[in-house]
């Protein structure tokens, strides 16, 4: 299974861009890299996922290197609403849907 | 339209008592998963059922088992609990013929005394 590395926790002032790193460096060619986030007391919520382009969605945008080895979840105007555990998480079987998580990236939104 | 429902939210049982949790998933969704967050820790993954029957399953002991029904709704059993077996307990419902992204339920958390 293709796990990921995530730093601990991470600040970023409100208004600015939020910019989460991930590695990925086991990942395999049909291997998904999809995000999550956990806000406090509540189930994950979905973000955005791709496999080797640039995503963007109305959340996010996620930038995957060439050699897909790592990725980044840019949140580009962060909020308060935005403090959560961060999930980088690669999709392990294409047919089943297990996800491995691992312990995630906590946002710090300031004011 | 509801998301993935899931009861009870909170629940305390005591060592060697059995539960059993429940939930509804999304509309549309066939495939449910179950999944353990013990505190401080990312989710991990229970067990996967589709079509009725458990599909795909993580590294857990018989203990917990699971059920699905013809409407999609899922139960998850633990039995002999142990006070390791406290934790939150999150429903992911997803359509199996789609992007695959997975619908959390807000969780059932459970506690061992």
């Amino acid at each position: 299974d293709a796990k990921t590395t995530q730093p601990t926790s991470m600040d970023c002032a409100e208004g600015r861009a939020a910019n989460l790193p991930c590695n990925h460096s086991t990942i395999s060619g049909n291997e998904y890299v999809y995000w999550y986030r956990q806000i406090h007391s509540q189930g994950p919520q979905y973000i955005i996922h791709g496999l080797k382009n640039n995503e963007t969605n109305e959340m996010a945008s996620l930038i995957i290197t060439e050699d897909r080895k790592s990725s980044t979840l840019i949140l580009p105007h962060a909020t308060l609403r935005d403090t959560a555990v961060y999930y980088c998480i690669v999709r392990v079987d294409y047919n089943f849907n297990k996800f491995y998580f691992g312990s995630g990236t906590k946002l710090n939104v300031k004011p | 339209d509801a998301g993935v429902t899931q009861s009870p939210t909170h629940l305390i049982k005591t060592r060697g008592q059995q539960v059993t949790l429940r939930c509804s998933p999304k509309s549309g969704h066939d495939t449910v998963s179950w999944y353990q967050q013990a505190l401080g820790q990312g989710p991990q993954f229970i067990f996967q059922y589709y079509e009725e029957e458990e599909r795909q399953r993580g590294n857990f002991p018989d203990r917990f088992s699971g059920h699905q029904f013809p409407n999609y709704s899922s139960e998850l059993n633990v039995n002999a609990l142990l006070l390791g077996d406290s934790a939150l307990y999150l429903c992911a419902s997803s359509d199996s013929s789609g992007a695959n992204v997975l619908t959390f339920g807000a969780g059932s958390r459970l506690t061992v005394l």
